[in-house]
């Protein structure tokens, strides 16, 4: 079995803090990816990345970045934290352009 | 703005009938369509997916429609159980970018 898995399940932060959330899955996949899910908007893409050290913005990258030093270790960075970047966040991965695996997301609120 | 959209934010079903769950798409490129179902504080969890070649496919209780001239797809869980109550978000493909584009999600919850 895909097993993705993120470092928090919950998370509390203060505005301007800098915030790191990570994510590792243990198959091997090629891509992976970054979404806020928020309730009425669905899952959006902030970043994927398709290779090591390779990224592409996704819809909503603004006020996020990203690394990928290893193939199985995707981190999301919110440089500065702002109250609108609470939410719940879901990392992904897959193999080719197909079905994604999921992490089981990480609900951060900033205060 | 949105190539994949789902209009229903809820539907409430009683246990044993048929639960329909629609999904509206702009792209006519999109190669795959796939619907994932969440749990509250979990992952989604992929459920069942067609190609943009064929126009129906069966998974035990489950079955999604594509009506490519419409734009159109459909969600059949028959017969539909307690455990179905979920989130479940209708979502797309191009084959040549590994980008999903995800419907805002309509929340199923089946009465006993």
């Amino acid at each position: 079995d895909v097993k993705v898995t993120q470092s928090s399940r919950y998370l509390v932060k203060r505005t301007g803090e800098k915030v790191f959330l990570e994510c590792v899955q243990d198959m091997d996949h090629e891509n992976m990816f970054w979404y806020r899910q928020d309730p009425g908007l669905g899952l959006r893409l902030i970043y994927f990345s398709y290779d090591v050290k390779m990224k592409e913005k996704g819809d909503i990258p603004e006020g996020y970045s990203v690394s990928r030093e290893k193939k199985e270790r995707f981190s999301l960075i919110l440089e500065s934290a702002s109250t609108n970047q609470t939410s719940m966040y879901l990392c992904a991965s897959s193999l080719e352009g197909n079905e994604q695996y999921f992490g089981p997301g990480t609900r951060l609120t900033v205060t | 703005d949105q190539q994949v959209k789902q209009n229903s934010p809820s539907l409430s079903v009683q246990e044993g009938r048929i639960s329909i769950l629609n999904c509206d798409y702009t792209n006519s490129m999109f190669d795959y369509f796939l619907w994932y179902k969440k749990y509250p504080a979990e992952g989604p969890t992929f459920l069942i997916s067609i190609s943009s070649i064929k126009d129906k496919n069966e998974d035990g209780r489950f079955t999604v429609f594509l009506n490519k001239s419409a734009k159109h797809l459909s969600l059949h869980i028959v017969p539909s159980q307690p455990g179905d109550s979920a989130v479940y978000f209708c979502a797309a493909l191009i084959l040549y970018d590994y980008k999903l584009s995800f419907g805002a999600g309509t929340t199923v919850t089946v009465r006993a």
